[in-house]
């Protein structure tokens, strides 16, 4: 199937750990990008990263590094992990700027 | 500051029973206006991009209008399937980074 996929789709971790979210996308797309949800629904984007260009929202703590091996895979580690990082994680990827296409998202539990 | 602002927060509609989702929005130089469909667990769908007042777009029962200050998602006969999230999200300036709303919950029973 062609798609946006993220590993894994449920991840609980205690605080202070280290952790990261895979994404992959099989639809040839350039644009890939980080999106948190928080417990109200709010989708707020934390990264786009265009081929070799990385574009970084600076409400994102440092803690957050987006890593892209290739053009088809973003990932998203997270370090020192808080209580405050609890939401779900949505990778995304676009063919055109203004159309996006979501993964299932990663929804993180930091006890 | 670029907002998106979309009422109601929730809306509940019998089987056929038409209506409208708001969208409004202030920001200097709309790039695009986007309305994405979320079901639950489940990641945004793209329903539709405007790019200029007066601009509209039709899927099914789904039709969206732009103006120079809001977008309605317009969903005629609606059926149980239609229940979902809606999102409304625009970008402005440089670039087509979305800002998005905090989306209307729509419930349609039978």
């Amino acid at each position: 199937d062609t798609a946006v996929s993220q590993t894994p789709k449920y991840l609980v971790t205690q605080m202070g750990n280290d952790k990261s979210i895979k994404c992959e996308q099989n639809l040839g797309h350039d644009t890939m990008y980080w999106y948190k949800q928080d417990s109200k629904k709010f989708l707020k984007i934390m990264f786009s990263y265009n081929n070799k260009e990385l574009i970084i929202n600076e409400t994102v703590p440092n803690r957050f590094s987006p890593k892209s091996p290739d053009k088809a895979h973003l990932n998203l580690h997270i370090n020192s992990l808080e209580l405050g990082d609890s939401a779900v994680y949505f990778c995304a990827s676009s063919p055109r700027a203004d159309e996006q296409f979501f993964g299932p998202g990663t929804r993180l539990t930091v006890l | 500051e670029d907002q998106v602002t979309q009422s109601p927060e929730a809306l509940r509609l019998q089987e056929g029973e038409s209506s409208s989702l708001n969208c409004s929005y202030t920001v200097s130089g709309l790039r695009g206006l986007f309305w994405y469909r979320q079901d639950p667990g489940k990641g945004p769908e793209f329903l539709f991009t405007l790019y200029s007042a007066g601009e509209e777009k039709e899927k099914e029962r789904l039709k969206a209008t732009l103006t120079k200050k809001e977008s309605f998602l317009h969903i005629t006969a609606p059926k149980p399937e239609d229940s979902a999230t809606y999102l409304c999200a625009m970008a402005s300036g440089g670039s087509y980074i979305p800002t998005f709303g905090r989306g209307t919950s729509l419930i349609v029973h039978p």
